[in-house]
């Protein structure tokens, strides 16, 4: 099985700052990789997917990259509305999710 | 606008089945993955498995042998049996259909119900 692990678990940033997730595979999935991003309550929304591709209404400060292993979710400058947790997937083989990165506010 | 919405039972005995049906509007199950994803309360995302619009499954190795998704096309919906059930099984179970036929990422979810599984 294919294990996803995502750093940090917990990240405390203020709004305006850049910063970035990452995501490590156990091993290669090529580029077949999502984030989400998910609010307390609430289902996850698709913010990434094969590693680069931004979904479509997802504004523009958020960005992938990677491929093979190591992968990473970066948002430009943190807007109020950016604070919560994010996962990514794998569907290389089998599907299989990281234990998320709850972003909090400084 | 696709949309989907779980339904089913929110308590199941231990031993049990659970089972779970998403119907599906603004789009035909006949295309894409479609997926079942549960959280347990408190916790981080467990992909179930999916059932494609040619009928094949990917089921989660986990839980294999106690997972079947299947799809009713009539009625354009999918469904979720999970046999054998224990407290581990309390999560909210999500249903999600990908963005589109290249792979299981998953552009449209269900607003999840909590299955809790207690005598």
């Amino acid at each position: 099985d294919i294990q996803m692990t995502q750093s940090p678990s917990t990240l405390s940033a203020s709004l305006g700052d850049r910063v970035t997730i990452t995501c490590r595979a156990s091993q290669s999935i090529s580029g077949w990789l999502a984030w989400y991003q998910q609010k307390p309550g609430k289902a996850p929304k698709l913010l990434i997917y094969q590693a680069s591709s931004l979904e479509s209404g997802v504004p523009s400060r958020f960005s992938g990259s990677g491929s093979g292993t190591e992968f990473t979710l970066t948002i430009s400058s943190l807007q109020p509305d950016d604070f919560a947790t994010y996962y990514c997937q794998q569907y290389n083989s089998y599907s299989t999710f990281g234990q998320g990165t709850k972003l909090e506010i400084k | 606008q696709v949309q989907l919405q779980e339904s089913g039972p929110g308590l199941v005995k231990p031993s049990e089945t659970l089972s779970l049906t998403c119907s599906v509007s603004g789009g035909s199950i006949n295309s894409n993955y479609w997926n079942w994803i549960r959280q347990p309360p408190g916790k981080g995302l467990e992909w179930i498995g999916y059932i494609y619009a040619t009928g094949s499954n990917n089921y989660n190795p986990s839980l294999k042998g106690r997972v079947t998704i299947s799809a009713d096309t009539s009625n354009n919906q999918f469904s979720l049996k999970l046999t054998s059930v224990t407290a581990a099984d309390t999560a909210v179970y999500y249903c999600a259909r990908s963005r589109d036929s290249r792979g299981p990422h998953l552009g449209y979810w269900g607003q999840g119900t909590l299955v809790t599984v207690s005598s």
